[in-house]
């Protein structure tokens, strides 16, 4: 299985400054079919998961554009540029290239 | 505007048997794969199974194969996934997912609490 690796796992930060999670692969995610299934998702306290980004950078509607995402071969970026309190909870990275499809081990941020 | 709701979850012995549902509506079911995920409680995510939207195309993960059967019901709109001999590590919260699996999925449901205990 592609093992999802994320860091750090817990990021404290403080409200109006940037943010920013690592997630590397243990193999190549360019699919056959030329995509990268590089995607980050936000679970809050107490709800289900949410996708914010797919395909490495393309923003979910809705998402705000403070969140962006990059990367290539088997390491990827998610950054937010002013962190509110609204994003406090869990993201983690997630790759749909290799069957089983696998998650990151998740990274907690939370507010100073 | 988009639901997916999960059902069936509860209490079950080792060993056991459970059927989860899951009902979809406010978009075009048939048209998407659909798929099943599933969190021990404060731990991480397991992708389980999907299903294609005309069935012609499923896949297990290993950790479930030979015991979940995923199956879906266009004519209703549904999702099923038939457990069989739980575990106590099959213990999770159970959540339907749906279109564009290989991109994340866009739509997920609220999650099924599943427990496997004696």
């Amino acid at each position: 299985d592609v093992v999802m690796t994320q860091s750090p796992l817990s990021l404290p930060v403080t409200l109006g400054q940037p943010a920013s999670i690592s997630c590397r692969s243990s193999q190549g995610l360019v699919y056959s079919d030329g995509n990268t299934y590089l995607n980050w998702f936000q679970q809050r306290p107490g709800q289900s998961p949410r996708r914010l980004i797919y395909k490495v950078s393309t923003r979910d509607s809705g998402v705000p554009d403070r969140f962006s995402g990059s990367g290539s071969g088997t390491d990827f970026t998610l950054r937010i540029s002013r962190v509110e309190a609204e994003d406090v909870g869990v993201y983690y990275c997630m790759q749909g290239t290799h069957w089983p499809f696998t998650f990151g081990p998740g990274t907690k941020v939370d507010i100073k | 505007q988009v639901q997916l709701v999960e059902s069936g979850g509860g209490l079950v012995k080792p060993g056991g048997s459970l059927r989860l549902s899951c009902a979809a509506s406010g978009y075009s079911f048939s048209d998407y794969y659909m798929t099943w995920i599933r969190q021990v409680p404060g731990k991480g995510l397991e992708w389980l199974a999907y299903i294609s939207g005309s069935s012609n195309s499923i896949v297990y993960a290993d950790s479930v194969k030979g015991r979940f059967i995923i199956s879906r019901d266009n004519a209703k709109n549904s999702l099923y996934l038939q457990m069989n001999s739980l575990r106590d590590e099959d213990t999770a919260v159970y959540y339907c997912a749906s279109r564009f699996i290989r991109a994340g999925a866009d739509y997920w449901g609220q999650g099924t609490l599943v427990t496997v205990s004696s």
